[in-house]
């Protein structure tokens, strides 16, 4: 069965440093990759997502995903946080075969100015 | 803009009642995925239909249905509530039944608060 673990459930950050959000999963088949962000009082939307192909992933605002199979990680990083970066992010996962996706249990990301 | 709508946007309402939630997904996408939001258990999948056909259980408790109707609208009907009931519930879609390489487009979600 697949999981999915996110490392922090909270990372407070100061604006303009980088950051970096932990995400493991673990599956015995082939996966695709999903982070999700959550804005207050929103619905989720997608950041940016790993199908195949190069292991770096670029998002929208900034954020990008390195997919380490050998580690099973898909860690978030942005250079530069803004205020505005504060929200939940979700790690997500789905067997390339399969439709159902599993979402991990959610980074809070706090950036203080 | 997701394209995913949701109504209400609030509902409150007693122990014991029952209320039904609905979701219209993005024009031209067959599925519909209910989720469960709240402080102590996270998203949680509820279940999945697909072009009206259930296609996916997660956990959905016995008091919980829905349903999917020919124009693709789906509603989340919730009794006998309890006050652990309370929760954010988000409505997504996307075009297969099988995933694919697509995303879920989260609608803004309907917030229950059960007193």
């Amino acid at each position: 069965a697949q999981s999915v673990t996110q490392l922090d459930s909270q990372v407070p950050v100061f604006e303009e440093a980088p950051v970096e959000l932990r995400c493991n999963y673990s599956s015995s088949v082939s996966v695709y990759l999903f982070w999700y962000v959550q804005y207050p009082n929103q619905g989720l939307q997608l950041l940016l997502k790993y199908l195949s192909g190069s292991t770096l992933v670029k998002g929208i605002n900034g954020f990008e995903a390195e997919f380490n199979k050998s580690q099973t990680s898909f860690h978030l990083r942005k250079p530069s946080v803004h205020i505005s970066d504060t929200a939940e992010y979700f790690c997500a996962v789905r067997n390339t075969g399969g439709f159902k996706t599993i979402f991990g249990a959610g980074t809070r990301l706090f950036v203080k100015a | 803009d997701s394209g995913v709508t949701q109504t209400p946007k609030h509902l409150i309402t007693a122990t014991g009642q029952r209320v039904t939630l609905r979701c219209s997904p993005r024009s031209g996408d067959l599925s519909v995925y209910w989720y469960q939001q709240s402080l102590d258990q996270g998203l949680q999948f509820l279940i999945q239909y697909y072009n009206g056909e259930e296609r996916a259980k997660g956990n959905i408790l016995e008091r919980f249905s829905a349903q999917q109707f020919p124009d693709l609208h789906s509603e989340l009907n919730l009794s006998s509530l309890e006050l652990g009931d309370s929760a954010l519930y988000f409505c997504a879609s996307s075009p297969r039944g099988d995933g694919g390489t697509y995303e879920q487009y989260f609608g803004p979600g309907t917030r229950l608060t059960v007193t």
